[in-house]
């Protein structure tokens, strides 16, 4: 069975820093997707990024970007430039591919303070 | 404007009671599914539905029941079997469709046993 682990329960950073939140996974597929959601204390989960397996290049999406080691099965968010907004619990999760209806598996998150 | 409606937002439910909490969505997703989320394990996955009339238990189904007759509704029952309710229920959907399509979230049901 697919797990999602997430090592760090809390963190915390600097307003303007860089965070780095870590995720590692087992699975025996070669083929799924990864997600980083962000939820904050409206409890609203909200996709932060996501990465397909098959594909090299990590995902980025403005201040957020993701360290993909498939053979390490490690998935890394990078926060750049933290603003207090950020401050949020956040889950890795992972899907597999084979079907289109495959559940979501998820971490069990790690929360994210931003010190002004 | 299309997403997924859980409701109510609270709920308080006592001993020995069954309660049924909503999960409607306009995105004509096929997929739906119910998460619990408890203080430090993460979400936990209840039941799913992959179509109309057919759903599968997850990790926690026990004293959980849920039904799918319309492709827009997946309500869960919380039954009195259930020792330990108390906790926030999410509610899912995913469209069925290749790719890395993302689940999309209601914005949760607080079951507090009073």
């Amino acid at each position: 069975a697919q797990t999602v682990t997430q090592s760090q329960p809390e963190m915390s950073v600097q307003e303007a820093e860089t965070v780095t939140l870590s995720c590692t996974y087992d699975t025996s597929e070669s083929d799924y997707y990864l997600f980083w959601y962000k939820q904050p204390p409206s409890r609203q989960m909200i996709l932060v990024i996501r990465q397909e397996a098959y594909k090299q290049q990590n995902a980025t999406e403005n201040r957020f970007s993701v360290n993909f080691q498939k053979a390490a099965k490690s998935f890394s968010l990078k926060i750049s430039d933290s603003q207090l907004g950020d401050a949020a619990m956040y889950f890795c999760a992972y899907r597999n591919s084979k079907t289109s209806y495959d559940k979501v598996i998820f971490g069990p998150g790690t929360s994210l303070s931003v010190i002004p | 404007d299309g997403g997924i409606t859980q409701s109510p937002k609270y709920l308080f439910r006592k001993e020995g009671q069954n309660v049924t909490l909503s999960c409607e969505q306009n995105l004509n997703h096929d997929a739906m599914y119910w998460y619990r989320q408890d203080p430090g394990q993460g979400l936990r996955l209840i039941y799913y539905s992959q179509i109309v009339n057919d759903f599968q238990k997850g990790d926690i189904a026990e004293g959980y029941s849920v039904s799918r007759e319309k492709k827009e509704s997946f309500p869960l029952t919380v039954t009195s079997a259930q020792k330990n309710p108390t906790a926030f229920y999410l509610c899912a959907s995913i469209k069925a469709t290749q790719g890395a399509s993302e689940a999309f979230f209601g914005q949760g049901t607080r079951l507090t046993v009073v």
